[in-house]
């Protein structure tokens, strides 16, 4: 039972270089969130979805784009990287019903 | 709006003393009150939950957790701490059967446990 599986676990990018992250879960759980998190912030979410084929945006949406056309997976696109947008990304999976998230290991994303 | 507080950034302990990592919330109604921790380079892991019940709850790795209605608070506890206790700690709300049905996180405490 694999949870929350993030991939890549880092990654660099030139600004303006576009790339997806994928997070696949393996429970059947119906949300799915994105967040960022850099030093003395917190968890930021970027976007969320409460059910296959829906989106919603969260705290910080701009520049990043998300799609769920499976259950099990959540992509997140970054179409043109900027530096403001190093960071480190986890996805979390929540069966809803007031349950806590399940959360995957990360990605360090640089953008240089 | 629904919010978290972790009024402290970082809480320095020496191993074997009792530990104490605070949260406050402000949320209207029986919110679920939960606590992650995050190892470094790790995601955030589940350690323990209140819903409803006994105000002392039990969880992962030895740590508590007291819910204080009155107080609004759910300070994360332990009576020994060790040095692989050291991680970022936070804390969590949520309130089912709202429209907008998501965790909010506080910022996160810093926890460092000195041999």
């Amino acid at each position: 039972n694999a949870g929350v599986t993030q991939t890549p676990k880092f990654r660099v990018l030139k600004t303006g270089q576009s790339m997806t992250l994928l997070c696949a879960q393996d429970m059947n759980h119906e949300y799915m969130y994105w967040y960022r998190q850099d030093p003395g912030m917190g968890l930021r979410l970027i976007h969320y979805s409460v059910g296959e084929g829906t989106t919603a945006k969260g705290e910080v949406p701009d520049g990043y784009n998300v799609s769920r056309l499976k259950k099990q997976n959540f992509l997140l696109g970054l179409e043109s990287a900027a530096p403001s947008q190093t960071s480190v990304y986890f996805c979390a999976s929540d069966p809803g019903r007031g349950g806590g998230y399940t959360f995957g290991s990360g990605t360090r994303l640089t953008v240089v | 709006a629904q919010s978290v507080a972790q009024p402290e950034d970082q809480v320095n302990v020496a191993e074997g003393n009792p530990l104490t990592v605070k949260c406050t919330y402000s949320v209207s109604g029986n919110p679920y009150l939960f606590w992650y921790v995050q190892y470094p380079n790790r995601g955030l892991q589940f350690l323990l939950k209140y819903i409803t019940g006994d105000n002392l709850v039990k969880g992962s790795y030895g740590f508590e957790a007291e819910f204080n209605k009155s107080q609004t608070s759910f300070h994360l506890k332990k009576p020994s701490a060790l040095v692989s206790d050291s991680a970022l700690y936070f804390c969590a709300v949520r309130h089912p059967g709202r429209r907008d049905d998501k965790i909010i996180f506080g910022k996160g405490t810093r926890l460092h446990i000195l041999p």
